[in-house]
């Protein structure tokens, strides 16, 4: 176990539809990452927050964004979804902003169809 | 950040030490070479990670080569858990941007 929770664990939604997938981070860390992984691409990074701010951006697309609240736990919202958005969504946590060691949450499978 | 280079896939007897190398010829000097894994469609796990000398912890053994163009991610026991794809990553430290896992190295313990 990780300390990392993310929720929900699967989301079964249809095209052109909006979903928020929510993360809490281990606690006393203050960096959230987010990732997308997909059969055909892998791994892909999506985007950093430290401490409330969006501090580095990766292959995001601009029907996605994401936040991260005070409390440090945050949250990815996809919109106007496509089947190709279908894939496991990870979040990961690290107590500084460097990229270092980051502990992953278990991941949300979306699915659109 | 430096390209790696990893075999796409390897096996290892269980019991035995399992040996993964990782190429990065073109590694700078201010950057750390990282290693992760990821056991199906669970979350990746950090392993270990350094930037010259050999590292050791309660997973595994990193090994570095002097000129540090290459690596090796030694685990000493290997188990059937540890069946998994293992990531090799190159990066500075503090660089958040454009982070790539890459494609790894399918390892399969057998019994």
């Amino acid at each position: 176990d990780s300390g990392v929770t993310q929720t929900p664990k699967h989301l079964i939604t249809a095209t052109g539809q909006r979903v928020t997938l929510r993360c809490s981070p281990r606690s006393g860390d203050l960096s959230v990452y987010w990732y997308q992984q997909s059969l055909d691409q892998g791994l892909q990074f999506l985007i950093q927050y430290y401490n409330g701010e969006e501090r580095a951006k990766g292959n995001i697309l601009e029907r996605f964004s994401a936040q991260q609240f005070p409390d440090l736990h945050s949250e990815l919202n996809l919109s106007s979804l496509e089947l190709g958005d279908s894939a496991l969504y990870f979040c990961a946590s690290s107590a500084g902003t460097g990229w270092g060691e980051q502990y992953f949450g278990p991941g949300t499978r979306l699915t659109v169809t | 950040d430096a390209k790696t280079t990893q075999p796409t896939s390897m096996d290892c007897a269980e019991g035995r030490a399992a040996n993964l190398p990782c190429n990065h010829s073109t590694i700078s000097g201010n950057e750390y070479v990282y290693w992760y894994r990821q056991i199906h469609s669970q979350g990746p796990q950090y392993i270990i990670h350094g930037l010259k000398n050999n590292e050791t912890n309660e997973m595994a053994s990193l090994i570095i080569t002097e000129d540090r163009k290459s690596s090796t991610l030694i685990l000493p026991h290997a188990t059937l858990r540890d069946t998994a794809v293992y990531y090799c990553i190159v990066r500075v430290w503090g660089n958040n941007n454009d982070m790539r896992f890459g494609a790894g190295t399918r390892l399969t313990v057998k019994p």
